[in-house]
């Protein structure tokens, strides 16, 4: 029972262009969304969330956007760096203590 | 200010034995999440702790069970190892049991079952 997918396992991107990771979830009582980054031998890292009540998050290079209707968020990152390259997981939770992840895409940031 | 730290970092069992894996949390932290990691998956949650009880468990057999102790570190306990549960093991604490507050993850521990 998969309630988080990333259904793209990897992506290639240029060195200064944007990067767009994309995750879809089916349970609409999710109201919080995480963005997690990992590398290898390394835990996942928190890049950015999201409450339901908004539809954008800002930090820095980092974007998040939230369309409930659609059930779907979106990681942007820009401009996208060769230190971007990693596996980024989207997470969800609904008010409680159990995150429901994703099962990763794999950023890989051109030179 | 120490990050989360786990042990060991490799395991290697054979099918039936007993595994306990340990996980210290983040200085200040008093929650502890445990995950489970297969190979091209997601992380699974397995249970939190918080404060020394359980506070939450994810769809794992009653064989996955865990401790946290009075200086919130912890330990995640598998009995009658099977083939499936060769995974990533990730540890997470955060400074209190919401979801919102940030989970700080460690390394993990690799087990593999033979």
């Amino acid at each position: 029972d998969q309630q988080v997918k990333q259904n793209s396992p990897s992506l290639s991107v240029q060195e200064g262009r944007i990067s767009i990771l994309n995750c879809d979830y089916t349970n609409s009582m999710f109201d919080y969304f995480l963005w997690y980054k990992k590398y290898p031998a390394e835990g996942p890292t928190f890049l950015i969330s999201i409450s339901s009540i908004k539809d954008k998050n800002e930090d820095g290079r980092f974007t998040v956007f939230l369309n409930k209707s659609a059930k779907h968020l979106s990681l942007h990152i820009v401009p996208s760096q060769p230190g971007d390259s990693a596996v980024y997981f989207c997470a969800a939770s609904r008010t409680g203590n159990q995150f429901y992840f994703g099962t990763g895409t794999s950023l890989t940031v051109i030179p | 200010e120490t990050g989360v730290t786990q042990s060991p970092t490799h395991l290697i069992k054979t099918r039936g034995q007993q595994v306990t894996l340990r996980c210290s949390s983040q200085s200040g932290h008093n929650t502890v999440s445990w995950y489970q990691q297969a190979l091209g998956q997601g992380p699974q949650f397995i249970f939190q702790y918080y404060r020394e009880e359980e506070n939450g468990r994810g769809n794992f057999p009653p064989r996955f069970s865990g401790l946290q102790f009075p200086n919130y570190s912890s330990e995640l306990n598998v009995n009658a190892l099977e083939l499936d549960d060769s995974a990533l093991y990730l540890c997470a604490s955060s400074s209190d049991r919401s979801s919102y507050n940030e989970q700080f993850f460690g390394p993990g521990t690799r087990l593999t079952v033979l």
